[in-house]
């Protein structure tokens, strides 16, 4: 059966470093979102990607946050200079048209946990 | 704005109880209404769905009903297993809105 692909599944980095984060969605679909999930509750999208075009980028901290999808298939999602409050579990998923299809499924991978020391 | 407000856990059930986690929201329009769970170690994945009011969402022995008179769309399943301990989360979205995710219940299944 066909995943989303995150990597790494871990990472630890100290404050004011960047990191940087790879997924890779499921074979053929044009919708990538990226999600944050604070320990304890639930995931808050912070970009949205059709193809390469962002189509919904409102909850990113654009300061410290990029996002891109540049052959519109796999994404990275970086972090430049990271803090203390981005320890999170950074989510990815994928659907097949997203868009207007609300009930589109998502799809999510397995995560990348962050710690920031 | 939307939003969803689901039960507060840890529940704790012995395997075979009947399982209630409640789930309410506020929307403006005609959401379509999910539950999803993650087990340990692993991302999200879409148990059920309903897309209009009196759907009825079933998936693994889970439910769940869109009822919009009382704003809730409560999962429910009449005997718990060890393998269905995870984290469940509600979540809606609409038309004018992306998908907004409740803060999640974790469930733990005593053998």
């Amino acid at each position: 059966e066909a995943e989303v692909a995150q990597s790494p599944r871990y990472k630890i980095t100290e404050k004011s470093q960047a990191v940087a984060f790879w997924c890779d969605p499921i074979s053929g679909h044009a919708t990538l979102y990226w999600y944050r999930q604070i320990l304890g509750q639930g995931p808050e999208l912070l970009v949205q990607f059709q193809d390469e075009s962002v189509v919904d980028d409102s909850q990113l901290p654009k300061d410290r946050f990029s996002a891109e999808r540049l052959k519109g298939v796999d994404s990275t999602l970086k972090i430049q200079p990271a803090e203390l409050g981005d320890s999170a579990m950074y989510l990815c998923a994928s659907s097949l048209e997203g868009g207007q299809a609300i009930t589109d499924t998502q799809y999510f991978g397995p995560g990348t946990r962050l710690t920031v020391l | 704005g939307n939003s969803v407000t689901q039960m507060e856990g840890p529940v704790t059930l012995s395997e075979e109880a009947f399982l209630t986690i409640n789930c309410t929201y506020t929307a403006t329009g005609y959401p379509s209404l999910f539950w999803y769970v993650q087990y340990p170690g692993e991302g999200l994945q879409l148990l059920l769905k309903a897309t209009k009011a009196d759907d009825k969402g079933s998936n693994k022995g889970f439910e769940a009903t869109y009822r919009k008179e009382t704003t809730s769309f409560h999962l429910e399943k009449g005997s718990v297993q060890v393998s269905d301990s995870a984290v469940y989360f509600c979540a809606l979205t609409s038309s004018a809105s992306k998908i907004i995710f409740g803060s999640g219940t974790r469930l733990s299944i005593r053998p």
